[in-house]
């Protein structure tokens, strides 16, 4: 089982809906959380940490369940800017600081 | 800041030949990333640095593979001898793990191609 797994999609969506996507991880005592986001042909960029208690950062929520072992990240009112692969990040996955990326979920947003 | 600084952007060359990626990391960050991402194989960690000291370079794929990082404000990464399958942009990292921040900066990377 990989240590991070992610839906590669992609998610094709229209303008303005809502979408969602999850994120697993297999080691239990992984200790942070991020989702970071990457347009065509850049760097990743962080977008926003993933909290225990759940974090919202205008139109994006991102929430941990660390019993099913999952963190997800909500995206209302999509945008076509939106439209970019978005990578989920767990640190300590691996038992040791190194930070283990997913293979990320596209996204495309279409008008 | 000027940001995670990567050279060369582009690079192709001919099997056999060696490369060398060079990385300046954000001043006073304490931790460098070298990571490879394909296509087949997504965002894998090749080595990283805490205080210019390799910590874990499980993640370099073999011999061919090797990175250095001689002091605080640069790290090369070099191949040799190059082949076709190495072709993959390569990026570089740095993050301030002291702060408490684990957030990492990427560089812009660096595309290279093995003909």
């Amino acid at each position: 089982r990989k240590e991070v797994e992610q839906d590669p999609g992609p998610f094709n969506v229209p303008e303005g809906a809502t979408v969602a996507f999850n994120c697993t991880y297999s080691n239990s005592a992984s200790q942070s959380f991020f989702w970071y986001r990457q347009d065509c042909r850049k760097e990743p960029k962080l977008l926003m940490s993933v909290y225990s208690s759940g974090n919202e950062d205008g139109r994006f929520t991102a929430q941990l369940n660390r019993a099913s072992q999952y963190i997800s990240l909500l995206i209302r009112d999509s945008k076509l800017s939106d439209s970019a692969t978005y990578l989920c990040v767990v640190n300590g996955a691996g038992g040791s600081y190194i930070p283990t990326f997913g293979r990320g979920t596209s996204l495309i947003v279409h008008p | 800041d000027a940001g995670v600084i990567q050279s060369p952007r582009h690079e192709v060359t001919e099997m056999g030949q060696e490369v060398t990626l060079r990385c300046k990391p954000i001043s006073g960050h304490d931790y460098l990333f070298w990571y490879r991402q394909t296509m087949m194989r997504g965002l894998e960690l090749l080595i990283y640095f805490n205080n210019n000291v390799p910590i874990d370079d499980s993640g370099m794929p073999e011999d061919r593979f090797s990175a250095k990082m001689p002091n605080a404000s640069f790290s090369t990464l070099k191949i040799q001898p190059s082949e076709p399958r190495d072709s993959a942009v390569y990026f570089c990292a740095s993050s301030l793990l002291a702060s408490g921040q684990e957030t990492q900066y990427f560089g812009p990377g660096t595309r290279l191609l093995v003909l």
